[in-house]
């Protein structure tokens, strides 16, 4: 079936650094790619997401990247801070239905 | 305010004793899922709905039902819940497919 492959499991970073999220997705008619943050005991919430059309979205410190060809998108973060520390989930989703697939997250911790 | 809300949040039951979480949006959302979250594997979406009367499954169905009878509910049911069900569970919904879907608080389920 589909699957959405997410590394790495838990990555730790000195505060001020950048930190990248790599997925890989299995299912070629995903269209929809959005990164969620989960503080610990919360909920997930979204923070990033791009779309099939676009190769690169922006947003502060935060960034996207998409490569269809290769079924493979990225999180970027850059001047990392404490209250970066999460979990990261990276997910993939197509038209004709909300069947959504998530990778299995990461652990990101910011050392101050 | 605009929010998701399930109930009961937190529940201990025992193997074969049926049992139902509720979920409920005020945004008017057509879309909405369920997911049970377990370490190491990420977010799993259980079921979703794509509008009243319309429901599908999702990558890890056995063992539970989902029924969509007004736009802003959407409960999730085990019928003999078993110790394999002991999980985080979270409800979902979207405005549209495929976009940012707002979580609920989570229900935390042990199953003894």
């Amino acid at each position: 079936g589909e699957n959405v492959e997410q590394h790495p499991s838990t990555l730790s970073v000195q505060e001020g650094d950048s930190a990248v999220i790599k997925c890989t997705y299995s299912d070629s008619a995903s269209n929809y790619f959005p990164w969620y943050k989960q503080e610990l005991g919360k909920r997930p919430q979204l923070i990033i997401d791009i779309r099939s059309n676009v190769g690169e979205k922006k947003d502060q410190r935060i960034a996207v990247t998409l490569n269809k060809t290769a079924k493979h998108f990225s999180l970027h973060i850059t001047e990392t801070q404490p209250e970066d520390s999460a979990v990261y989930f990276c997910a993939a989703s197509g038209t004709g239905g909300f069947k959504t697939i998530f990778g299995a997250g990461t652990r990101l911790f910011v050392k101050a | 305010e605009a929010q998701v809300t399930q109930n009961p949040r937190y529940l201990i039951t025992v193997t074969g004793k049926k049992l139902t979480v509720t979920c409920s949006q005020n945004m008017n959302h057509e879309y909405m899922s369920w997911y049970r979250q377990d370490p190491g594997l990420g977010l799993r979406q259980i079921y979703y709905s794509m509008n009243v009367e319309v429901t599908d499954k999702g990558d890890v169905p056995e063992g539970y039902k989902v029924s969509r009878k007004e736009k802003r509910n959407f409960p999730l049911i085990l019928e003999s819940p078993s110790p394999n069900q002991t999980s985080l569970y979270f409800c979902a919904s979207s405005v549209a497919e495929p976009y940012e879907q707002y979580f609920g608080p989570g229900t935390r389920l042990t199953v003894t």
